[in-house]
């Protein structure tokens, strides 16, 4: 099983839909987790950390499961500029260690 | 303006011929680490730093030096380039662990 593991899409969706993605991960003592958003050939940057609450920033909203071993994230109303790919990040530090996972990326395409 | 900052941007290069690419990162972080992206594989660390003098391997240090000699610097070294070192490369660094990862611009390096 991969550490951390998405689907790679690519998700076609219209303008103003809801789309959700998801991410498992199999440490189950990863301490922090976030979304990225990676535009073609650019640097991947921070979309949004996700707390265990839940938390929410405009239309995006990410959430973790600790139990299940998955974090979300939600788009509403997707915009054009929303299309790109979005990445999970797991994290887990302990001392003088630190283990940094990404997901392969899940592709977001929003067509007019 | 607060950045991670890598050079070169772009390189072409003949296997063997020894390279280095810079990254510096102004934010006073005590973390830092190189990343390879290649198609299908997502982003996969290569080293990391949790401080000056302080290094560790990550998922596919095979190929790759670095070192850490001050805080804002961290070399990623080729000593001998193959082709399969063909990619592209980021830099990224964050305050310390766990926290928001801030990515250079990207290394598109080809080994012919």
């Amino acid at each position: 099983r991969k550490e951390v593991e998405q689907d790679p899409g690519p998700f076609n969706v219209p303008e103003g839909a809801t789309v959700a993605f998801n991410c498992t991960y199999s440490n189950s003592a990863s301490q922090s987790f976030f979304w990225y958003r990676q535009d073609c050939r650019k640097e991947p940057k921070l979309l949004m950390s996700v707390y265990s609450s839940g938390n929410e920033d405009g239309r995006f909203t990410a959430q973790l499961n600790r139990a299940s071993q998955y974090i979300s994230l939600l788009i509403r109303d997707s915009k054009l500029s929303d299309s790109a790919t979005y990445l999970c990040v797991v994290n887990f530090y302990s001392g003088g260690y630190q283990k940094v996972t990404f997901g392969t990326g899940t592709k977001l395409q929003v067509i007019p | 303006e607060a950045q991670v900052t890598q050079n070169p941007r772009y390189l072409i290069t003949v296997t063997g011929k020894k390279l280095t690419v810079t990254c510096s990162q102004n934010m006073n972080h005590e973390y830092m680490s190189w990343y390879r992206q290649d198609p299908g594989l997502g982003l996969r660390q290569i080293y990391y730093s949790m401080n000056v003098e302080v290094t560790d391997k990550g998922d596919v240090p095979e190929g790759y030096k670095v070192s850490r000699k001050e805080k804002r610097n961290f070399p990623l070294i080729l000593e001998s380039p193959s082709p399969n070192q063909t990619s592209l490369y980021f830099c990224a660094s964050s305050l310390s662990s766990g926290n928001t990862i801030y990515f250079g611009e990207g290394s598109w390096l080809t080994v012919v």
